[in-house]
């Protein structure tokens, strides 16, 4: 069974700092993972996808790791802004017969100005 | 625009009803997901579909029933027997194997039991 974790469970940086979010997971065999961003009582925006054959994505401020076979993917957030404030989730899709998300606990990150 | 609408955005069941979510996508996806999210938990999986007529137990299905008559339709019908259901309710679509596609997610339902 696949198992995500996130850690830390909640972050708070000053604005303007660079910071990594860190997720792993159990099983390998993944098709890919995605990270989203969560605001409070919302649905997920989807930020980032890496497919399992990529090693990495970038988007704007963002840029997302993944390390297949350590289980190991991270989200850069580069020159934080206090909007960037917001529960941050990693989901991998497994491969192989009916294609399940597993979903991390995610990291709440706040942001101070 | 294309996208998944979750309705209602909130929803209020007595104790011994049974209540229906609704969730519908025009993105032309054939996947189709549905989640709970609990306080300090993570994302759970209810059921799934991967092609009309068709869909699969999640993680913690006991309680709820789906159907997948329509591509563009999945409902997701929370009994009596959910003794629990106080929760925020997520929809979510993607293409279907093969190819990792990207989901996207409805803003989702608040149910709450009174």
């Amino acid at each position: 069974k696949q198992e995500v974790t996130q850690i830390p469970a909640a972050l708070s940086v000053p604005e303007g700092e660079n910071l990594v979010l860190n997720c792993s997971f159990t099983d390998s065999a993944i098709y890919n993972l995605q990270w989203f961003r969560q605001d409070p009582g919302k649905g997920l925006t989807s930020l980032l996808l890496i497919q399992s054959s990529q090693r990495e994505q970038t988007s704007g401020r963002l840029n997302a790791s993944l390390d297949k076979s350590s289980g190991r993917s991270t989200l850069y957030i580069a020159a934080s802004q206090p909007g960037d404030s917001a529960t941050y989730l990693c989901a991998v899709k497994n491969s192989g017969g009916y294609q399940k998300v597993t979903f991390g606990t995610g990291t709440k990150l706040q942001v101070i100005p | 625009d294309g996208g998944i609408t979750q309705s209602p955005k909130y929803l209020f069941r007595k104790e011994g009803q049974n209540v229906t979510l609704s969730c519908e996508q025009n993105l032309n996806h054939d996947a189709m997901y549905w989640y709970r999210q609990d306080p300090g938990q993570g994302l759970r999986l209810i059921y799934y579909s991967q092609i009309v007529n068709d869909f699969q137990k999640g993680d913690i299905a006991e309680g709820y029933s789906v159907s997948r008559e329509k591509k563009e339709s999945f409902p997701l019908t929370v009994t009596s027997a959910q003794k629990n259901p106080t929760a925020f309710y997520l929809c979510a679509s993607s293409i279907s194997p093969p190819g990792g596609s990207e989901a996207f997610f409805g803003q989702g339902t608040r149910l709450t039991v009174v």
